[in-house]
C-alpha cells in the first residue's frame, strides 16, 4: 500500500521557470492538501480540495495553481516560480474525521 | 497572522523523563485538534487527536489535554525515549470547514541520554 506519493523528490529551479508537483493516493480518500514547509514556518496549507472537482485557498495560495485532476491525484503548479517559493512541499490526503496522511515532500529548490 | 502557534521552537528532555509539549490557538471554532510527529526527510504521521468535548485523550505514553478556556493544548509523552526526537506540530480545524486543517510551526524534541 503505497498511500501518498509525491513525484518529484527532488527539483532545481530556475526563477521564472514553471512547474508542476504530482500528487497522488491509493487510499480513496476524498480530501487532498498541499502544504509548504518552511523553518520557524511549519506547515503552511497553499490549497486543498475538499471532494473531486472542488478546490479552496488556503494561507498561502499566492504564487501557487492547483488541479484536482480525479479523485486520486492532486497536482500543484508553479507558473513563474520565484526563489521565495523554495520550500519543502507535502501533499497529504484524508477521509472525513480521520488523519491526514501525508507524503514524503517534494524538495524544491528555485535560483 | 498564525491561528495555531507553537512558541517553542525546541526542547530538550533527559530519556525516561516526562516531555511536555505546548501549543495555543486563536480561533475559538476550532473543535478538532491532532499532533502529528515529523522526522527528517519523512512526512508528519499522526500521533494523537482530541475533540473539544474532551479534555484529555491518551494513547500508551501520548496524552493530549485541551483548555478550551484558555485556548491551549499540550502533549505529554512519559516516558519519554530516544525514538521520540523528532519534529512535533500541533495541528486545528473547525466542524463548519472540516477539510481544512491548519498547523503550528512545530517544537523539535530532543531527548538526550
Amino acid at each position: 500500500n503505497a498511500g501518498v506519493t509525491q513525484t518529484p523528490k527532488f527539483q532545481v529551479l530556475k526563477t521564472g521557470q514553471s512547474m508542476t508537483l504530482q500528487c497522488a493516493q491509493d487510499m480513496n480518500h476524498n480530501s487532498m492538501y498541499w502544504y509548504r514547509q518552511d523553518p520557524g514556518m511549519g506547515l503552511r496549507l497553499i490549497y486543498y480540495s475538499a471532494s473531486e472537482g472542488t478546490t479552496d485557498k488556503g494561507e498561502v495560495p499566492n504564487g501557487y495553481n492547483v488541479s484536482r485532476l480525479n479523485k486520486r491525484e492532486f497536482s500543484l503548479r508553479l507558473e513563474s516560480a520565484a526563489p521565495s517559493q523554495t520550500s519543502v512541499y507535502f501533499c497529504a490526503s484524508k477521509d472525513r474525521v480521520q488523519p491526514q496522511h501525508f507524503g514524503d515532500g517534494t524538495r524544491l529548490s528555485i535560483l | 497572522d498564525q491561528q495555531v502557534k507553537q512558541n517553542s521552537p525546541s526542547l530538550s528532555v533527559q530519556e525516561g523523563r516526562i516531555s511536555i509539549l505546548n501549543c495555543d490557538y486563536t480561533n475559538s471554532m476550532f473543535d478538532y485538534f491532532l499532533w502529528y510527529k515529523k522526522y527528517p526527510a519523512e512526512g508528519p504521521t499522526f500521533l494523537i487527536s482530541i475533540s473539544s468535548i474532551k479534555d484529555k485523550n491518551e494513547d500508551g505514553r501520548f496524552t493530549v489535554f485541551l483548555n478550551k478556556s484558555a485556548k491551549h493544548l499540550s502533549l505529554h509523552i512519559v516516558p519519554s525515549q530516544p525514538g521520540d526526537s523528532a519534529v512535533y506540530f500541533c495541528a486545528a480545524s473547525s466542524y463548519s470547514s472540516a477539510s481544512k486543517i491548519i498547523f503550528g510551526s512545530g517544537t523539535r524534541l530532543s531527548i538526550r541520554p
